[in-house]
């Protein structure tokens, strides 16, 4: 696509419910990266892959979150039990190969979760 | 990981060059300094990358000092529109598991 597409731009969850975020990569990038943002915030970062395999999970908070990328192309971050502290913006970026000069992350309008 | 040090906020006017400093004392030999730009509402957006010495692109310049200790980003005459936060990231972006890692940025205002 011509950009990093995610969805929903918005969820609204009650407490204790799961939610799936989704993340569409520029065509051809290898690397995705999910990050947090909180308001007033830089984004801090949970986990990446390139390709299919998840490289480092180190920011994820807890085991409630995990992420996956089956085919090496389109991502889903899930946070199971959702807790009010989970809300937050989650952005998805993408780069096109890890380790080259001028390499630079292309990021997605994020996932607005409000977890009520 | 190299940690950066920038101003929380600026302030500045139409028309003046605004520059931003970002401290990095421990900056590796292999580490590049990048700078993304996020407006309200958007993700973050690359603006400029370099090693050393100076870079030019169409949007900014990055002014690098021989010890590398601390670089800056100079936008020549802002406009309303540069409104936004900031960000400096140092890492070794060549090495196999470079992680870009957001501070808190530079939020600079650009008043009429």
């Amino acid at each position: 696509g011509a950009g990093v597409s995610q969805s929903p731009r918005y969820k609204v969850t009650k407490r204790g419910q799961d939610v799936a975020l989704r993340c569409d990569p520029i065509s051809g990038h290898v690397s995705l990266y999910w990050y947090r943002q909180a308001l007033g915030q830089g984004p801090e970062f949970l986990t990446y892959f390139n390709y299919e395999a998840q490289q480092d999970k180190s920011g994820l908070p807890n085991d409630r979150f995990s992420a996956e990328r089956p085919e090496g192309s389109i991502s889903t971050l899930t946070i199971q039990r959702t807790e009010q502290r989970d809300s937050a913006m989650y952005r998805c970026a993408s780069s096109l190969a890890p380790g080259r000069i001028n390499e630079k992350l292309f990021f997605g309008s994020g996932t607005q979760l409000s977890v009520l | 990981l190299a940690k950066t040090t920038q101003p929380i906020s600026m302030d500045s006017y139409e028309g003046q060059e605004v520059n931003i400093t970002c401290s990095h004392n421990n900056i590796a030999t292999n580490d590049y300094i990048t700078w993304y730009q996020q407006f309200p509402s958007q993700g973050p957006r690359f603006i400029i990358q370099g090693y050393k010495t100076k870079v030019t692109n169409e949007v900014a310049s990055l002014f690098i000092p021989a010890d590398r200790k601390s670089s800056t980003l100079s936008l020549p005459r802002v406009s309303l529109s540069d409104t936004a936060v900031y960000y400096c990231l140092v890492g070794d972006i060549q090495g196999g598991s470079y992680i870009p890692t957001f501070g808190r940025g530079t939020s600079l205002i650009v008043h009429p």
